[in-house]
């Protein structure tokens, strides 16, 4: 089936680590985003890619970093410069046609947790 | 600076009534809107979406209404069901959010539909 696999679904992370979240989705999709989401609050946009090799800064990029070397795949790591990574982790995929909307279609999350 | 926004942050409806999540938005530049559903643990599916050069858009037992001079829309769930229990963020694209399908989320309402 096609659809957007997040990987793993809870994750540790020690004071001082940098971790990495997987994000792939077999969609033929061109854009890819991530989300975080903290209780009470709506998503809010880390960083998007429209095409490979190319991404852009969301509203709250600083602590993170991005790669997207394939279509298929757009891995986020959170530094240790990220201050509160506890956090919900999202990640989207969407159609990027020029003047025509498209809704983006999101993963199940990866919860992440500061031991 | 919330440019979109869901000032109930929970409603509650019987089996088979009507349910109505609103939402006000800011940004005039806004050019799309879109409903997502989410359950706990799980990402957000998109449920419907409208452009802004309409006023309805109806999908089965959802229909979207969108008041651009009041910069208001709203969906109405009819009837409604113990299923569609969940979290409902409304998102709009366009204006500052840049490039892309790029989406400013609202704070989600937690809709639960009693027996």
């Amino acid at each position: 089936d096609g659809g957007i696999t997040q990987s793993p679904k809870y994750l540790f992370r020690k004071e001082g680590q940098n971790v990495t979240l997987s994000c792939e989705q077999n969609l033929n999709h061109d854009a890819m985003y991530w989300y975080r989401q903290d209780p009470g609050q709506g998503l809010r946009l880390i960083y998007y890619s429209q095409i490979v090799n190319d991404f852009q800064k969301g509203d709250i990029a600083e602590g993170y970093s991005v790669s997207r070397e394939k279509k298929e795949s757009f891995p986020l790591t959170v530094t240790s410069a990220q201050k509160n990574p506890t956090a919900f982790y999202l990640c989207a995929s969407s159609i990027v046609q020029g003047g025509y909307n498209q809704p983006q279609h999101f993963g199940d999350g990866t919860r992440l947790s500061i031991l | 600076d919330q440019q979109v926004k869901q000032n109930s942050p929970s409603l509650s409806v019987q089996e088979g009534r009507i349910s109505i999540l609103n939402c006000d938005y800011t940004n005039s530049m806004f050019d799309y809107f879109l409903w997502y559903k989410k359950y706990p643990a799980e990402g957000p599916t998109f449920l419907i979406s409208i452009s802004s050069i309409k006023d309805k858009n109806e999908d089965g037992r959802f229909t979207v209404f969108l008041n651009k001079s009041a910069k208001h829309l709203s969906l109405h769930i009819v009837p409604s069901q113990p299923g569609d229990s969940a979290v409902y963020f409304c998102a709009a694209k366009g204006g500052s959010t840049g490039g892309g399908n790029k989406l400013t989320f609202g704070t989600g309402t937690q809709l639960k539909v009693e027996l």
